[in-house]
């Protein structure tokens, strides 16, 4: 089945505590993105790719790191999490090159984190 | 500023009261406008894209249409599985990025 995997589902930390969140996806695209979601904001791009070894900022991108060392994988690194991260995240894919930019993405179920 | 704005913010039908929602946006250089479903607990699963004015889509009792400022997303007759928060989101910019700017959504509640 073609999806969009994150882990975890849920996850409380506390400040400080370094912690990464997993993405992985099985339609081998090339485009792969992280958004938050907070009430009365929507969604917000954090970070995107490409391709492998391609990222770049999207809107939000301060206090998270990305990596795309394989085309499948694109996880999220909050190497110090702060309180106001606390937020539903979104991992989300696409084909992303070529004509097919403008195909559709393709979201993973989401990660709700707690930072205390 | 690119900005993308839904409404209402929450919806609440009778089954079979056919509505619509709307998605207005201003954006310099719309390259696409998306719409979609989100239940709770899951994310957004894609319904319809649109890149004209002018363009319609369908899918059951979804219809999708474009105009130069807005989008409508119209319900007709609905049932309580169409509840969700719809979301609507436009690609703007140039170059190959896929990046979107989403609206907050519209809440739909469909009673039985």
């Amino acid at each position: 089945e073609a999806q969009v995997t994150q882990n975890p589902r849920y996850l409380i930390t506390v400040t400080g505590k370094k912690l990464t969140v997993t993405c992985s996806q099985n339609m081998n695209h090339e485009y792969m993105s992280w958004y938050r979601q907070d009430p009365g904001l929507g969604l917000r791009q954090i970070y995107y790719s490409m391709n492998v070894e391609v990222t770049d900022k999207g809107d939000v991108p301060e206090g998270y790191k990305v990596s795309r060392k394989e085309k499948r994988n694109f996880p999220l690194i909050l190497e110090s999490p702060s309180p106001n991260q606390t937020s539903l995240y979104f991992c989300a894919s696409s084909h992303g090159t070529g004509s097919s930019y403008n195909s559709p993405l393709h979201f993973g179920n989401g990660t709700r984190l707690t930072v205390t | 500023e690119d900005q993308v704005t839904q409404s209402p913010e929450a919806l609440r039908l009778q089954e079979g009261e056919s509505s619509s929602l709307n998605c207005s946006y201003t954006v310099s250089g719309l390259r696409g406008l998306f719409w979609y479903r989100q239940d709770p607990g899951k994310g957004p699963e894609f319904l319809f894209t649109l890149y004209s004015a002018g363009e319609e889509k369908e899918k059951e009792r979804l219809k999708a249409t474009l105009t130069k400022k807005e989008s409508f997303l119209h319900i007709t007759a609905p049932k309580p599985e169409d509840s969700a928060t719809y979301l609507c989101a436009v690609r703007v910019g140039g170059g190959a990025t896929n990046k979107l700017i989403f609206g907050t959504g519209t809440l739909l509640a469909v009673q039985p």
